[in-house]
């Protein structure tokens, strides 16, 4: 069965901390995303990357960063949260122009 | 750009009621359509498909339609469950456009009673 694991289904931090949150993806699956999720906004990418060390920007990248060592792995970093970053953040991954293959999600709250 | 536009929700209805999400694109090429499904506490796992005009996706009573001259995808599905309860998102991609990214609609959340 395929799968794409995130590191926490819930998180808590405070503001100007560092977060970092991972996901892998067992699939061998060149591409991987990440999105957050808010109510009446669906979701909107942050950034994804179609091979290792590749990165792209989404379509809100401020106040993230990301990286991606090894294929497997793509981490979402928050240099320093923010309240506003407060939501449900989904990773997911896919091989070329295929269906995406998504993680259960992090539901992230900055204090 | 490319965008999608969904109904929005709350939608809710009886078991066994019909069921029609509609959901119309705006796109640069021709693009290939989706719709994904989230169950609560659950990531979105994809529902059905479409790659081409007049295509016809389906997927566990659910069907869709790729209309190229309404630009439209809408879901269907002649007899709902109180399972179906999740929020739905219809999205597209452009093949070739070398980045494989989705664009989502915003979501229609669903609420089937018994």
């Amino acid at each position: 069965d395929v799968k794409v694991t995130q590191s926490s289904r819930y998180l808590v931090k405070r503001t100007g901390e560092k977060v970092f949150l991972e996901c892998v993806q067992d699939m061998d699956h060149e591409n991987m995303f990440w999105y957050r999720q808010d109510p009446g906004l669906g979701l909107r990418l942050i950034y994804f990357s179609y091979d290792v060390k590749m990165k792209e920007k989404g379509d809100i990248p401020e106040g993230y960063s990301v990286s991606r060592e090894k294929k497997e792995r793509f981490s979402l970093i928050l240099e320093s949260a923010s309240t506003n970053q407060t939501s449900m953040y989904l990773c997911a991954s896919s091989w070329g122009v295929n269906e995406q293959f998504f993680g259960p999600g992090t539901r992230l709250t900055v204090l | 750009g490319n965008s999608v536009t969904q109904m929005e929700g709350p939608v809710t209805l009886s078991e066994e009621a019909f069921l029609t999400i509609n959901c119309t694109y705006t796109a640069t090429g021709y693009p290939s359509l989706f719709w994904y499904v989230q169950y609560p506490g659950e990531g979105l796992q994809l529902l059905l498909k479409a790659t081409k005009a007049d295509d016809k996706g389906s997927n566990k009573g659910f069907e869709a339609t790729y209309r190229k001259e309404t630009t439209s995808f809408h879901l269907e599905k002649g007899s709902v469950q109180v399972s179906d309860s999740a929020v739905y998102f219809c999205a597209l991609e452009i093949p070739g456009a070398g980045s494989y990214q989705l664009t989502f609609g915003k979501g229609t959340k669903l609420s089937v009673i018994p």
